[in-house]
């Protein structure tokens, strides 16, 4: 079946640092992938997204490419803020099957 | 838009009593789900449904568990009876249409403490 397989957290960094959370994906043919960000007290809410192989899916200066040679689909960012903390969720989706999430990457940035 | 509309944000009830979360979806919005998170078991879906149709109820835990909804602005997920391992945070979110890239909305969460 789909699924998707985050690295486990907390990521711990400092203000301004670089960031990368990995996610692999396992799925049959050509899903989509998602990037959800859930801060403190609220509900999830979508960062990105990219439909098709090599797509980019880009906000709020955070960039994840999806690689279909790797099965792939990283969240960068090139410069953490304090106000980037929170969990990150890495998802799929093929056609009209369910959404499918990983178990979620914590983010922690000091100032 | 006010986006997805849960309420209560917090309810604390005491085992065996009866419990009901609410949830306003997106103004035509045509699917709704319901997630439960919890730290051991990360986020769940419990059930969705279309066009106020339950599609896929699989996510259920127990029959203590049910969800309606009887218009495309309303939605219940009902407890009966509670119990101590149902805390949880319980989301709903919405989306138009299912297709790959269509979003889910999440509302705030309904966070659930039963003692």
């Amino acid at each position: 079946g789909n699924s998707v397989t985050q690295m486990e957290g907390p990521v711990t960094l400092s203000e301004e640092a670089f960031l990368t959370i990995n996610c692999t994906y396992t799925a049959t043919g050509y899903p989509s992938l998602f990037w959800y960000v859930q801060y403190p007290g609220e509900g999830l809410q979508l960062l990105l997204k990219a439909t098709k192989a090599d797509d980019k899916g880009s906000n709020k200066g955070f960039e994840a490419t999806y690689r279909k040679e790797t099965t792939s689909f990283h969240l960068e960012k090139g410069s953490v803020q304090v106000s980037d903390s929170a969990v990150y969720f890495c998802a799929l989706k093929r056609g009209f099957q369910k959404l499918v999430f990983g178990t979620g990457t914590r983010l922690l940035v000091s100032p | 838009d006010a986006g997805v509309i849960q309420s209560p944000r917090h309810e604390v009830t005491e085992m065996g009593q009866e419990v009901t979360l609410r949830c306003k979806p997106i103004s035509g919005h045509d699917y709704l789900f319901w997630y439960r998170q919890t730290m051991m078991r990360g986020l769940e879906l419990l059930i969705y449904f279309n066009n106020n149709v339950p599609i896929d109820d699989s996510g259920m835990p127990e029959d203590r568990f049910s969800a309606k909804m009887p218009n495309a602005s309303f939605s219940t997920l009902k407890i009966q009876p509670s119990e101590p391992r149902d805390s949880a945070v319980y989301f709903c979110a919405s989306s138009l249409g299912t297709e790959n890239n269509s979003p889910l909305h999440f509302g705030n969460g309904t966070r659930l403490t039963v003692t």
